[in-house]
């Protein structure tokens, strides 16, 4: 059974630009789940989605968003980028209605940005 | 404010030690989460506990819903278990993930 898919694995974006990460769950897994880890931050809770809707969101700005296509892929999008926005993007697909709760976590390698 | 404090920050073992990691949590949970992470990224889920006691091989986790309390221990430490620990809570108001920032294993041979 094929893990988490995340792609790109590392991408280097300049400042204002935009930036799109894509993420193939556990096949049969139809919730995602969206992190972002800093040195700094370590790791913070972006937002989850279940049968293409947002379950619920974490504390960052609108330019951070996602969706859930109805094959469960999931994708999330950064707009405008920022110096500060140079992270390590994790996804995690579960099995269960609400990720965590019902179902054990399953973490993609991630996807490395780097905003010069 | 951190919803989540994990102790010890760093820790250093011997070969074959007993390995206790702590974590306390503020708010109210549906699941607390115990993940590891080596070095290069990866995250493994070692354990989701809602109340009691779980153990996989070496790894025990319990957790105190009363006290808001958790505890990760690995028995018989190997050099293979050096890596970055990390405690994760599941609110049970508004869904939110909160993550501690991870204990810092380091098994010496």
């Amino acid at each position: 059974k094929a893990g988490v898919t995340q792609t790109p694995r590392y991408l280097i974006k300049t400042r204002g630009q935009q930036v799109t990460l894509s993420c193939s769950p556990i096949s049969g897994h139809r919730s995602v789940s969206w992190y972002q880890q800093t040195p700094g931050q370590g790791l913070q809770f972006l937002f989850e989605y279940f049968s293409e809707t947002q379950r619920n969101k974490g504390n960052f700005p609108g330019r951070f968003s996602g969706r859930q296509f109805s094959n469960s892929r999931s994708e999330m999008n950064v707009s405008t980028l920022e110096l500060g926005d140079s992270a390590l993007y994790l996804c995690a697909s579960s099995a269960g209605q609400l990720a965590g709760v019902s179902g054990e976590l399953f973490f993609g390698e991630g996807s490395r940005l780097t905003v010069l | 404010k951190n919803e989540v404090e994990q102790s010890p920050q760093n820790l250093t073992a011997q070969e074959g030690e007993f390995i206790t990691i702590n974590c306390s949590y503020s708010v109210g949970i549906s699941a607390l989460h115990w993940l590891q992470q080596h070095p290069g990224g990866g995250i493994v889920s070692l354990f989701m506990l809602s109340s009691g006691k779980k153990k996989h091989g070496r790894l025990i986790a319990t957790i105190n819903i009363q006290e808001k309390h958790s505890s990760l221990h690995i028995t018989a430490s190997h050099p293979r278990d050096s890596a970055v620990y990390i405690c994760a809570v599941r609110s049970n108001t508004g869904n939110q993930f909160y993550f501690g920032t991870g204990t810092s294993l380091t098994v010496i041979p």
